[in-house]
């Protein structure tokens, strides 16, 4: 159980396009889903924190414009990165709080974004 | 200022020998503390959690210990494989659900 999937988890695009990431929780419910981003050789960087139906709160420093997020829904996360550039380029983790496990965050897969 | 630190940074073994990696933390208080392996190019996976008045853990080949006394915790990885390389990261949940990240380390287990 506490499955978390993320799509793609690859992409390769054009600088000035627009890339959207899934994050589900599949078999347990996420009041509460994260989005880090993490570079090579670093440690995970908390972007911003989702709460289903909510606005997403988002860490000092990181645009809330260029990484859109929502939570439509108990199981679904979407970040999208507007307007790519190659500086963009990173390996993006979500994670999703199971409120029935005492909070434990269990994390996706990761998805490798490189900006052309 | 919460902080989690690390160390070794790197470290690279033998296969099936045992290594202990070390984590210092000054994050107070705090609800639990986590071991999470994470493999290259993928994310990270649980492999301990312990609450403030929890003083060891296991997980197969892994036991996690923590001293809330000294703020250190310690994991321990017992006749250690290939598959054990990877980067080890230590994570400490203040109140709130707010991760604070160790820098991780990184290990490298030889055949």
């Amino acid at each position: 159980g506490a499955v978390v999937s993320q799509h793609p988890s690859r992409v390769i695009c054009k600088s000035g396009t627009s890339v959207k990431i899934e994050c589900r929780s599949l078999d347990f419910q996420a009041t509460t889903m994260f989005w880090y981003r993490q570079f090579p050789k670093q440690s995970l960087m908390l972007m911003a924190t989702s709460n289903e139906g909510s606005k997403a709160t988002y860490e000092q420093g990181v645009e809330k414009d260029k990484f859109l997020i929502n939570h439509a829904s108990l199981t679904l996360s979407t970040l999208t990165v507007t307007s790519a550039h190659p500086e963009d380029s990173s390996f993006y983790i979500c994670s999703a709080d199971d409120r029935d496990r005492y909070n434990e965050q269990f994390f996706g897969p990761g998805t490798r974004l490189t900006v052309l | 200022k919460n902080q989690v630190e690390q160390s070794p940074q790197s470290l690279i073994i033998l296969e099936g020998k045992n290594c202990t990696l070390q984590c210092n933390y000054t994050v107070s208080p705090f609800s639990n503390l986590r071991w999470y392996k994470q493999d290259t190019g993928r994310g990270p996976v649980s492999l301990t959690i312990m609450t403030f008045s929890e003083n060891t853990k296991s997980n197969g080949r892994y036991t996690a210990t923590l001293d809330a006394d000294t703020k250190q915790s310690s994991l321990h990885i017992t006749a250690s494989q290939l598959s054990d390389s990877a980067s080890y990261i230590c994570v400490v949940t203040p109140y709130g659900n707010k991760l604070v990240f160790g820098a991780g380390t990184i290990l490298r287990v030889k055949s």
